[in-house]
């Protein structure tokens, strides 16, 4: 069964670190891309951050650039999210997404649970 | 950046035809991709490249892209298709091109 499983997740104070990760199965996971979007408590979805199927090209939106480092270890089927110097706005529901398709206009087919980050002193 | 404008809520009876709007400029240019939302559930792809379905997702999803709107159209609505509704496109016109969603559409089945 192709599959994506987040873990990581939990409270942290303001300031604090955290790192997700999401775990890939039933697929090759080293050739696709992925990406970490998240959606806070009764809101919408917001994009996160972008890594290649290599871990060569990486991307960060704005909210979350120079905090927040996305890696992957295509050994391990594994994506990472580590955040850092988080904010009260960080906190959501953070997914692991497969982009699939390609080609800078894919789509993202398989979806995680999702982790609960909660930022709070 | 890219905006994407979508209605908060539509409601439909069960049976009917709804249709729910994604507005974003010359979003006719842009690939559309639609996610279907369910209350503490992921999202889940029921539309990909404006009018594509995947596998298992009913004929009665379709999709199309025009102009400065796309729409997610759902025939013979059912109970079970009450759920969030998020359009999505990527952005590589703005001077930080990536992914964007719309603020998401409920879908109220009557």
């Amino acid at each position: 069964e192709v599959q994506l499983v987040e873990s990581g997740g939990g409270l942290v104070q303001p300031g604090g670190s955290l790192r997700l990760s999401c775990a890939a199965s039933g697929f090759t996971f080293s050739s696709y891309a992925m990406h970490w979007v998240r959606q806070a408590p009764g809101k919408g979805l917001e994009y996160v951050s972008a890594i290649s199927s290599n871990g060569g090209s990486t991307y960060y939106a704005n909210s979350v650039k120079g905090r927040f480092t996305i890696s992957r270890d295509n050994s391990k089927n594994t994506l990472y999210l580590q955040m850092g110097s988080l904010r009260a706005e960080d906190m959501a529901v953070y997914y692991c997404a497969r982009e699939v398709y390609g080609g800078n206009d894919g789509a993202f087919d398989i979806w995680g649970q999702g982790t609960m980050v909660t930022v709070s002193s | 950046s890219y905006v994407l404008t979508q209605p908060p809520s539509v409601s439909v009876a069960p049976g009917k035809t709804a249709r729910i709007t994604c507005g974003g400029n010359n979003i006719g240019s842009k690939s559309v991709h639609w996610y279907q939302q369910k209350p503490g559930q992921a999202p889940v792809l029921v539309i990909y490249y404006d009018s594509d379905r995947p596998s298992g997702i009913p004929e009665r999803f379709s999709g199309s892209n025009s102009g400065n709107t796309a729409t997610l159209t759902i025939s013979r609505v059912e109970a079970g298709d009450e759920a969030d509704y998020y359009c999505q496109v990527w952005d590589s016109s703005s001077d930080h091109p990536g992914v964007v969603f719309g603020g998401g559409t409920k879908l109220t089945v009557l």
